[in-house]
């Protein structure tokens, strides 16, 4: 079944303890993204990656990071978490190279920040 | 920059007919996408429109006008499924932008 795969679905966490949530997709596509969604500011870009080695900032990039080592894995890294990356998380992919294409979204990482 | 606007929320019954419009401002601007989103959910694909006019499909269809900056969502005989948001996201270079979404509830 062509899917994205997020790990993990929920999670709290501490200030300061940094962690990663994974994300893979098994349909091929070039371009992957991780959105973050926080009520009353919808669904906004954090990083993007248009293939292997190539990543790049969206809009809120601040306090990530991003690797694309592989063609289906696109992990995003909280170094050092803090309460305002407190969101709703979700990783999507599309085939598209110089457009973005149809999104395939992950079923999204809820994550806290205590 | 990025500017898109869509009403926040809006109501209507079962069995009806419900417009919801959107105006954007984007740069390289490729395309225009709709994506469903249910509660806790992740958004789903519904159109995209390249092109000026109407694209059909099925009980949704959608709606562009790349002169003026305008984009509208036409679902016909509604579902109580169809309570969701509705997403608006023009397509920039390398750059899919979203809407903070309009919220449709659907009575019986």
């Amino acid at each position: 079944e062509a899917q994205v795969t997020q790990n993990p679905r929920y999670l709290i966490t501490v200030t300061g303890k940094k962690l990663t949530v994974t994300c893979s997709q098994n349909m091929n596509h070039e371009y992957m993204s991780w959105y973050r969604q926080d009520p009353g500011l919808g669904l906004r870009q954090i990083y993007y990656s248009m293939n292997v080695e190539v990543t790049d900032k969206g809009d809120v990039p601040e306090g990530y990071k991003v690797s694309r080592k592989e063609k289906r894995n696109f992990p995003l890294i909280l170094e050092s978490p803090s309460p305002n990356q407190t969101s709703l998380y979700f990783c999507a992919s599309s085939p598209g190279r110089l457009n973005t294409g149809e999104l395939f979204f992950g079923e999204g990482s809820r994550l806290t920040v205590l | 920059g990025q500017n898109i606007d869509q009403p926040t929320e809006m109501t209507a019954t079962e069995g009806a007919i419900v417009q919801i419009n959107c105006t954007y401002q984007t740069s390289g601007f490729n395309g225009l996408f709709w994506y469903q989103q249910h509660a806790g959910e992740a958004p789903t694909f519904l159109s995209y429109n390249v092109l000026d006019g109407l694209e059909e499909k099925g009980r949704f269809s959608s709606f562009l006008s790349r002169s003026k900056g305008y984009s509208y969502l036409l679902l016909k005989e509604l579902q109580m499924k169809d309570s969701a948001s509705y997403l608006c996201a023009p397509e920039g270079f390398q750059k899919l932008v979203f809407g903070t979404g309009t919220r449709l509830l659907v009575s019986p």
